[in-house]
């Protein structure tokens, strides 16, 4: 069974602050996502990465940055948090070429 | 500009009756389709997928129908359950094998609601 997990399920900052959230998958897979879900938006990709330190942008990457230094771990980080990044945030994983992606539980990211 | 639009943002079924929750897709160059459901408060869990070289696959209760020339896919739940209730989403990915995989892309879920 694939299992991808989040560092935290609830997380409240403050505006202005550096946020990190991260995620860890335990299949060996070569493809990790971050999205964010937000109601009547579906799920919107921010980034992307399909090897260690690879990142590609997704579709919303603005005030977002990513890093992965291992394979298994991929981390995004909110420089400067914003209200308007309170969401839902969910990692994903892929093993090439399957397109199937596995999620984690998400995060839910409250800004005030 | 939405390439993945699903237009029902909720939908309400009886339990034991069929649920169809539909998807429209612009994109000629979609050519793999996937559905997830997503419960409140964890990650969205692949339900079942479909290749644009087929127009039907089933998974027990679940069948998902794609229709090329529409640029539209279905998704039927028969008999519906209650534990069915959750947010579904439909996702799509282009064609072509890339050693990197390919991104999704998601259309903006319908909430179903399976009453007992």
């Amino acid at each position: 069974d694939v299992k991808v997990t989040q560092s935290s399920r609830y997380l409240v900052k403050r505006t202005g602050e550096k946020v990190f959230l991260e995620c860890v998958q335990d299949m060996d897979h070569e493809n990790m996502f971050w999205y964010r879900q937000d109601p009547g938006l579906g799920l919107r990709l921010i980034y992307f990465s399909y090897d260690v330190k690879m990142k590609e942008k997704g579709d919303i990457p603005e005030g977002y940055s990513v890093s992965r230094e291992k394979k298994e771990r991929f981390s995004l980080i909110l420089e400067s948090a914003s209200t308007n990044q309170t969401s839902m945030y969910l990692c994903a994983s892929s093993l090439p070429p399957v397109d199937t992606q596995y999620f984690g539980p998400g995060t839910r990211l409250t800004v005030l | 500009d939405q390439q993945v639009k699903q237009n029902s943002p909720s939908l309400s079924v009886q339990e034991g009756r069929i649920s169809i929750l539909n998807c429209d897709y612009t994109n000629s160059m979609f050519d793999y389709f996937l559905w997830y459901k997503k419960y409140p408060a964890e990650g969205p869990t692949f339900l079942i997928s479909i290749s644009s070289i087929k127009d039907k696959n089933e998974d027990g209760r679940f069948t998902v129908f794609l229709n090329k020339s529409a640029k539209h896919l279905s998704l039927h739940i028969v008999p519906s359950q209650p534990g069915d209730s959750a947010v579904y989403f439909c996702a799509a990915s282009p064609g072509g094998v890339r050693r990197a995989g390919n991104m999704l892309t998601f259309g903006g879920g319908t909430r179903l609601m399976v009453k007992p």
